[in-house]
């Protein structure tokens, strides 16, 4: 079974410091997708970065990027530059399968404070 | 980019009633739908997988008499919480993607229910 495993419930970080967000995750199956998600008061989901099992280069999106250690099954999300916009709750998800038909499963989440 | 409308977004209702909650795929068609269901500071639990022209699939502990599930064409899912208590107060998210992007779960933003 698929297990998505986030070991911090809060951080603090000091605005326009960075910040490593940890997952760990569990699966089988040769083919998966990483994800991250924040999550702000308001409820919607929104979508930072994915990270195929297959790609050789660790994603990057703008701010963030995601440290793809695949040997130790761990996918941090860095986020650089913190802005106090930046805070959140922020989940960690996986999908075996490498389309969108595949269900996901999310992490417990780490609730993130950025400090002015 | 692919857009999920979730409708209605707030629901105050009386215990005993049903509540149906609609999920729709705007600009593209989705052959599979996921419903998610969110405590306060937890994280989002998959409750089903809803296969257009099928039955969904239900995560198990997932009561399916409780929680029925609709997906009548490629662009709507239902999910209708029958019968409902104040146990099942929750907000509910569905998600739902192009069946052949393999990248993030495009989500709605949400139905918070609160049953009195």
């Amino acid at each position: 079974a698929q297990k998505i495993t986030q070991t911090q419930p809060g951080m603090f970080v000091q605005e326009k410091e960075a910040v490593t967000l940890d997952c760990t995750y569990d699966t089988s199956d040769p083919s998966y997708g990483l994800f991250w998600y924040k999550q702000p008061s308001s409820g919607e989901m929104i979508f930072l970065i994915y990270q195929g099992s297959y790609d050789q280069q660790n994603a990057t999106e703008g701010r963030y990027s995601l440290n793809f250690q695949k040997a130790r099954k761990s996918a941090n999300l860095v986020i650089s530059a913190s802005q106090l916009g930046d805070s959140a709750m922020y989940f960690c998800a996986m999908r075996e399968g490498n389309t969108g038909g595949f269900k996901t499963i999310f992490g417990a989440g780490t609730r993130l404070f950025v400090k002015a | 980019g692919a857009v999920v409308s979730q409708h209605p977004s707030w629901v105050i209702c009386k215990s005993g009633t049903s509540v149906k909650i609609e999920c729709r795929s705007l600009d593209f068609q989705a052959t599979t739908m996921f419903w998610y269901r969110q405590f306060p500071k937890q994280s989002l639990m998959l409750m089903a997988t809803s296969n257009e022209g099928s039955k969904a699939t239900y995560e198990q502990g997932v009561e399916k008499d409780k929680f029925l599930i609709n997906h009548a064409s490629l662009t709507l899912s239902t999910l209708t919480v029958t019968s409902a208590h104040p146990e099942d107060s929750s907000f509910y998210i569905c998600s739902a993607s192009p069946a052949t992007e393999d990248r993030s779960q495009h989500f709605g933003d949400g139905t918070r229910l609160s049953i009195l």
